[in-house]
């Protein structure tokens, strides 16, 4: 089946440390989304990317960081930096070629920093 | 970018009874809309999408919604909910040459027996 994996489901981390959230597709697909979600707040954009080795700057950007090796997977580091990390992160992917734009979501992985 | 706004918060509503989602988006010459729902701990599946054509878009589960240029509207509605509908209901726009999309702060249905 086509989709996409987002790994762990729910991590813990204690404050001052990075960990990398994994995001992988098999759509096939050109762009790759980073979102961030709070209660009440909606998905923010953290980082997209439209093809490998490239990759912008979302709403959200600060204290997060991503890397784009590899068409299929897109993750995503919280550093130390980011002043509330503990959140829903949503990665999700795209098809530019098509005209339809519609993003396809992972299942999300909740972290919580202590 | 577009600006999405979901004008209730939360939505409580009785098994069997319609409901209806409010969704406005900011102005834009060409604009493609999404209703998204999420159930908890979960990733948000699409429901339904307007790209162009008709203005009333049927989706799955027995959703639809209508899109309303002069008011700049994309509700969702549902003649009759049933429990499993209790979810997170989630609108986004985004801009024809633009591939971000912006989201509304969500909506919470609660269907009570």
């Amino acid at each position: 089946d086509g989709g996409i994996t987002q790994s762990p489901k729910y991590l813990f981390r204690k404050e001052g440390q990075n960990v990398t959230l994994s995001c992988e597709q098999n759509l096939n697909h050109d762009a790759m989304y980073w979102y961030r979600q709070d209660p009440g707040q909606g998905l923010r954009l953290i980082y997209y990317s439209q093809i490998v080795n490239d990759f912008q700057k979302g709403d959200i950007a600060e204290g997060y960081s991503v890397s784009r090796e590899k068409k299929e997977s897109f993750p995503l580091t919280v550093t130390s930096a980011q002043k509330n990390p503990t959140a829903f992160y949503l990665c999700a992917s795209s098809n530019l070629v098509s005209a339809l734009y519609e993003q396809y979501f992972g299942p999300g992985t909740r972290l919580t920093v202590t | 970018a577009q600006s999405v706004t979901q004008l209730d918060s939360q939505v409580p509503v009785f098994e069997e009874a319609p409901v209806e989602l409010r969704c406005n988006y900011s102005s834009s010459v060409s604009v493609y809309l999404f209703w998204y729902v999420q159930y908890p701990n979960q990733g948000l599946q699409l429901l339904l999408k307007y790209l162009s054509g008709s203005t009333l878009v049927k989706g799955i589960n027995g959703f639809e919604a209508e899109f309303n240029k002069s008011q700049t509207s994309f509700h969702l509605r549902k003649p009759s909910v049933h429990i499993s509908d209790t979810a997170e209901y989630f609108c986004a726009a985004k801009d024809g040459d633009d591939y971000k999309l912006s989201f509304g702060a969500g909506t919470t249905v609660t269907v009570r027996a």
